[in-house]
Formats: C-alpha cells, sequence, structure tokens
C-alpha cells in the first residue's frame, strides 16, 4: 500500500539556519505529493505541492523536489524564522485527489532565536 | 467565520457517556472528512463524504457514528469510547472528490478528545 515516512523530530534550529526535512514514499505509479504545516492549535494547512517528477513546489520561502529516483520530496527553507515553529506534515495523493490522502506522523520544528 | 469551524474545543467523557462532535465549513465544499490525530502516529481517515453520501469508512469502529446531514454540516457522535480514543479530531472539507478537487484539504482547528 502507500505509507510517507518522515524523519522524526523535534528538530530544533537557530532563527536564519537552514532546514531540511526529509520525506520519503512508497507508492504505485505517479503520485502528487504535499507538504502540510500546522501551526500551534491550528488544524493543518497545505503549504505546497507537486504533481509530477522533477516538480519544485514552493510557498513561503519553502521548497521541496518531486524526486522519483529517490522517492523524496524533502522539504527545504534557507532560513528559518521563530514564525516557522509548526509541525510539518508530508503526503501523497496516488489520484491527485483529496480524498486519497496518505499523511506521514509529521515533524515538529522548534525555532530559537 | 473562519473556513472549517469545529466544536468543542476541547471534551472529557467517561467511557459510558455519549457526546458529539460538531463541523461546519463554510467554503461551498461538497466533500467533508474526518481524521483523528494520535501522537507519533500518521493522521488517520475515518470517515470521507461526498454531497452528504458517506464514501468510505475506514473501518472505524462503531462507537464512533458520522452523520452528515448537509454538505455544510459533519457530525461524529461517541458512545462508549476507550481511554485509547483520545486524540485530537480533525474535520476537514474540499471541493471535491475528483475533478475541481486539487488535493487540498482545509482543516478544522481540531477537537482534543479525551477519555477517562
Amino acid at each position: 500500500g502507500n505509507s510517507v515516512t518522515q524523519m522524526e523530530g523535534p528538530v530544533t534550529l537557530s532563527e536564519e539556519a537552514f532546514l531540511t526535512i526529509n520525506c520519503t514514499y512508497t507508492a504505485t505509479g505517479y503520485p502528487s505529493l504535499f507538504w502540510y504545516v500546522q501551526y500551534p492549535g491550528e488544524g493543518l494547512q497545505l503549504l505546497l505541492k507537486a504533481t509530477k517528477a522533477d516538480d519544485k513546489g514552493s510557498n513561503k520561502g519553502f521548497e521541496a523536489t518531486y524526486r522519483k529516483e529517490t522517492t523524496s520530496f524533502h522539504l527545504e527553507k534557507g532560513s528559518v524564522q521563530v514564525s516557522d515553529s509548526a509541525v510539518y506534515f508530508c503526503a501523497l495523493s496516488p489520484t491527485g485527489t483529496a480524498s486519497k490522502l496518505t499523511f506521514g506522523t509529521g515533524t515538529r520544528l522548534q525555532v530559537t532565536l | 467565520e473562519t473556513g472549517v469551524t469545529q466544536t468543542p474545543r476541547h471534551l472529557v467523557m467517561g467511557m459510558t457517556n455519549k457526546k458529539s462532535l460538531k463541523c461546519e465549513q463554510h467554503l461551498g465544499h461538497n466533500a467533508m472528512y474526518w481524521y483523528k490525530q494520535s501522537a507519533k502516529k500518521p493522521l488517520e481517515l475515518m470517515f470521507v463524504y461526498n454531497f452528504k453520501e458517506q464514501t468510505e469508512n475506514n473501518s472505524v469502529p462503531s462507537r464512533f457514528s458520522p452523520e452528515c446531514p448537509n454538505s455544510s454540516h459533519l457530525f461524529l457522535h461517541l458512545h462508549t469510547l476507550q481511554p485509547e480514543d483520545s486524540a485530537l479530531y480533525l474535520c476537514a472539507s474540499s471541493a471535491g472528490l475528483a475533478g475541481t478537487n486539487t488535493g487540498e484539504l482545509f482543516f478544522g482547528e481540531g477537537s482534543r478528545l479525551t477519555v477517562l
């Protein structure tokens, strides 16, 4: 079946540090890939997505590239801020639709001054 | 009005109680979802409704009973729960299941349930 594996957190970084959160997936065919973010006390919200191999999703300074050869979709940001502290979820959909989303366990990011 | 609103935000109940969680979306979406979020586990999809009809039930125990009276409202009725059911229950909506659905879910803030 489909699955998503994320690096375990928490990840603690100083402000302006470089961020990488690893995500790998298992799926048949060509799934769409997503990163969702959950800020404290809030529900999840879509951060970025990519729908085919080599696509790069980007938003709010975050980027992730769909790597089919390594079945990965790592999230990166060049300079994190305290306001980026949240839980980040990698997800896939085999059909590209919300009804078939499979999520990872989430990775908590804590950014300090 | 925020997009997806869930009430109550926090709920404590005994194993013999009956309670309900409520979700309302103001986005004009046709599909609604219940997810369970437990620590260190992937989000678990529980139920999916499309145009008020249930399209998915992921082997959820019968002590959880969903109700979708219209496309804007979704309930989760709780009865005879177990302590391991304690979790954050998230409601979400999307524009549809296919076609115009781009894979984006809009989530509420969740209902934190504690079963004693």
